[in-house]
């Protein structure tokens, strides 16, 4: 079984500020993650994925995320928050081996302060 | 390449009543799955279908049910429709096992 928890379902930061959204997983195997953005009235689009390999990931938009086995911890950070940051964000994670469905997150959403 | 399409956008229906969503994955790809989107329960997965069959299913009622087509393309039913079913629909496509899920703009529905 799988599970993602999301810590903090709303997050506030000021323009250029860092960006840290969390995100610790449990897997019974080892996991595939990700991290989506969701902005109003839209689909989810893919910021980054860790798969195997580096454990640094960069994404889009500047966003990178770190696997950290050690503390089933995946969190989203950018060093500079831009105004078209504001948006909601989830964590999802799914298994690696067959049809494996993906497991979100509550979601985080984050406003950006001028 | 046109991403995931999703048919209708917005769709508003009554108690009882039953609804069908349509989607287009992106050209190419033979895997499409269903996630029902709430404030109060979030993303949860609801079925995944692939070259026309249905392999994974998520914990909905029967209510719920899909179907895929030759071309890929996917349908999505629930019958019976009640006030708690109102939701964001997003279907995802992807070209297989271990691939990116790439999803639409979403299906809004509201039963009233």
């Amino acid at each position: 079984a799988q599970s993602v928890t999301q810590l903090g379902s709303h997050v506030s930061v000021s323009e250029g500020a860092l960006v840290l959204l969390r995100c610790n997983y449990s897997s019974s195997v080892p996991p595939y993650l990700f991290w989506y953005v969701q902005y109003p009235n839209q689909g989810l689009q893919l910021l980054l994925k860790y798969t195997t390999g580096a454990t640094l990931v960069k994404g889009i938009n500047g966003f990178e995320a770190e696997f950290k086995k050690s503390e089933t911890s995946f969190h989203l950070t950018k060093p500079s928050a831009h105004m078209s940051d504001a948006a909601e964000y989830f964590c999802a994670v799914s298994g690696f081996q067959g049809a494996q469905k993906l497991v979100f997150g509550q979601g985080t959403r984050l406003t950006i302060n001028p | 390449k046109a991403g995931v399409t999703q048919t209708p956008r917005y769709l508003i229906k009554t108690r009882g009543q039953q609804v069908t969503l349509s989607c287009s994955p992106i050209s190419g790809h033979r895997s499409v799955s269903w996630y029902q989107q709430t404030p109060g329960q979030g993303l949860q997965f609801l079925f995944e279908y692939f070259s026309e069959t249905q392999r994974n299913k998520g914990n909905f009622p029967g209510r719920f049910s899909g179907r895929q087509f030759s071309n890929s393309r996917s349908e999505m039913n629930v019958s019976t429709l009640e006030l708690g079913d109102s939701a964001l629909y997003l279907c995802a496509s992807r070209t297989g096992d271990q691939e990116t899920q790439y999803f639409g703009p979403g299906t809004r529905l509201l039963v009233l």
